[in-house]
């Protein structure tokens, strides 16, 4: 099983939908987790971290699940800024263990 | 503030020329990383640092070498340029190791 792994993509949406994406992780002594958003050559920004209890910001919610070792995305009312790929991340305790999702790509269109 | 700053931002390189790629953050972040990123693929570590005089090694460290004489600045040495080694770099610095990252611009890299 690879450390981390994602939906694979790309996911093809119309505006207005709700989408969902999900990450596993094989390391379960990973502590940190987030996801960020990268633009077509463009660097990685910071979308959101992701807490045990979940967590909410405009039309974007963040689930973590420690037991089944994954973490979710859900982006509602989608806009076509909203294309783009999405990073999922997972630290290890130590923040030695830095670990990228390949990513999942989303495409959004009128 | 700037952030973390990456320079050149495009180099064309000849293979078995050498060079340095440059980072600098001013948020104070003990932690810094360099990343590469091949075309359709995710990132992948090459080097890190906790702190100024200490780097480790990451996931792909081989051709490269780094330093941290300060904590400011975490310069990428390629010693011997490989094709293999095309490829969009990224540097990263966070205030501890579990805290988000914020990441320079890029720089593309070209060996031809």
């Amino acid at each position: 099983r690879k450390e981390v792994e994602q939906d694979p993509g790309p996911f093809n949406v119309p505006e207005g939908a709700t989408v969902a994406f999900n990450c596993t992780y094989s390391n379960s002594a990973s502590q940190s987790f987030f996801w960020y958003r990268q633009d077509c050559r463009k660097e990685p920004k910071l979308l959101m971290s992701v807490y045990s209890s979940g967590n909410e910001d405009g039309r974007f919610t963040a689930q973590l699940n420690r037991a089944s070792q994954y973490i979710s995305l859900l982006i509602r009312d989608s806009k076509l800024s909203d294309s783009a790929t999405y990073l999922c991340v997972v630290i290890n305790q130590a923040g030695t263990a830095l670990i990228f999702g390949k990513g999942t790509t989303l495409s959004v269109s009128s | 503030n700037a952030g973390v700053t990456q320079t050149p931002k495009f180099r064309i390189l000849k293979i078995g020329q050498s060079m340095t790629l440059q980072c600098a953050q001013d948020m104070n972040h003990n932690y810094m990383y360099w990343y590469r990123q091949d075309p359709g693929m995710g990132l992948k570590l090459i080097y890190y640092s906790v702190g100024a005089g200490i780097t480790d090694k990451g996931e792909v460290p081989n051709g490269y070498n780094v330093s941290r004489s300060t904590t400011e600045d975490f310069p990428l040495r390629l010693e011997l340029a490989a094709p293999s080694q095309t490829s969009v770099y990224f540097c990263a610095s966070s205030s501890t190791g579990n805290q988000p990252q914020h990441f320079g611009d890029g720089t593309r890299l070209s060996i031809l």
